[in-house]
Parts: structure tokens; sequence; C-alpha cells
């Protein structure tokens, strides 16, 4: 029990062009679901929490329009990654929480992003 | 700033060792500590310590937690190749403060 999947696992693609990154929670319902990044020999930073029907929180330093999050379900969180650059090349990683407590996070597979 | 400190960064073992992780904490209305294992991909969760002095078990892998000491231990025991990976501490104060990891190599 306790899925996460993302799709897609590995995206190329050319500067200037947006990439929408899907987080589902495959057998259980995602009050929250959290958006990381990690770069190489880096621990995962946590960029923004989303809650299923409102606004997602970011971190400071993260640019909400840049990166558009948007938790339309309780089973689906999509990140936006607009008008990427090189510097947005990173593994991004969602995890889903099942309850109130953030305690309890499952990890999806990772999406590895490079902008060309 | 809440922080978590992992030590080793990294280490190198040959299989059968034993091997002992390090993980101090300084998280403001501290609520619990996990442990959680990276190898290529996303973690994936070992263990969650929120009482003092009791230790989690699950095969080779155990873990404590020390609230006075504001530290914890995840040991392995008999490694094998398959435990290398990083391993991840973090506090939580329902807010997640990630500690660098520990980069594990065993070598047969």
């Amino acid at each position: 029990g306790a899925v996460v999947s993302q799709h897609p696992s590995w995206v190329i693609c050319k500067s200037g062009t947006s990439v929408k990154i899907e987080c589902r929670s495959l057998d259980f319902q995602a009050t929250t679901m959290f958006w990381y990044r990690q770069f190489p020999k880096q621990s995962l930073m946590l960029m923004a929490t989303s809650n299923e029907g409102s606004k997602a929180t970011y971190e400071q330093g993260v640019e909400k329009d840049k990166f558009l999050i948007n938790h339309a379900s309780l089973t689906l969180s999509t990140l936006t990654v607009t008008s990427a650059h090189p510097e947005d090349s990173s593994f991004y990683i969602c995890s889903a929480s099942p309850g109130h407590s953030k305690e309890t996070q499952y990890f999806g597979p990772g999406t590895r992003l490079l902008v060309l | 700033e809440d922080k978590v400190v992992q030590s080793p960064l990294s280490l190198v073992v040959h299989e059968g060792d034993t091997v002992t992780l390090n993980c101090s904490y300084e998280v403001t209305n501290f609520r619990s500590l996990l442990w959680y294992k990276q190898e290529k991909k996303a973690p994936t969760f070992l263990f969650m310590l929120t009482s003092s002095g009791i230790e989690k078990k699950s095969g080779r892998l155990s873990s404590i937690l020390d609230k006075k000491e504001l530290f914890s231990i995840l040991n392995i025991t008999a490694t094998q190749t398959g435990d290398s990976a990083v391993y991840l501490c973090i506090g939580s104060n329902y807010k997640l403060t990630f500690g660098k990891g520990t980069l594990l190599t065993v070598n047969p």
C-alpha cells in the first residue's frame, strides 16, 4: 500500500518550453502533497506544500509563477515548470501524506528534468 | 533555524561489517525523527522515532532516539551490497528538516 507515482520519469526539453510533472497517490487519498527538488549530491529541498483544493504554499526563494502547482483532487498534484531554463535541470520528487500529519510522507520515484 | 547534521558524510565498508550512522538535530517543537534510504530514485521510509530510548528494528536495521542529547543512530548489521545508498535523517515538527545524508558504500 501507499504507492505514489510520478510521470514522466525522465524529460528532456528545450529552453523556454514548459514541462508538466504529475504526482499521483495510487491507493490512498492524499490530503497534502509536497514537491521537492534535489541537486546532485545534495539533500532534498522542499519547494512547496499543496493541499487539495487550495493554493500551494511555497518555500522562501521558490518562484510561484515559475513553478505552478495544482492539486485538483485527492490523488493528483501537478508541478509545471514554466519557461524552463538549463538551471531548472534537476531531480523533482513529490511526496504524499495520507492525513493531516506531514510526518508520514510517501515519496514518488522522482522525475529527472534536463533543460537544453 | 532548525538543522539536522549527519555523520559521517560518506562511509565505505566491506560486506558483513556493522555500521552506525549518526544524526544530531536541533528542531524547534520537535515531534519525530525519520530515517529514509535513498538509492538512485526517491527515498524509501525506514523508521519514524518519537520516543526516547525505544529501539525500532527491521531486519538488520535498527534505530534509536535520544531526545535528551538530541541524537539518533541508525545501525546496520551484516551489511550487504544492497545496503549501498544514501541514508537520510529528517527532523520533523510537521515541517521536515533534512540532513545532507550519509553515503554508504558496501563493497563485496
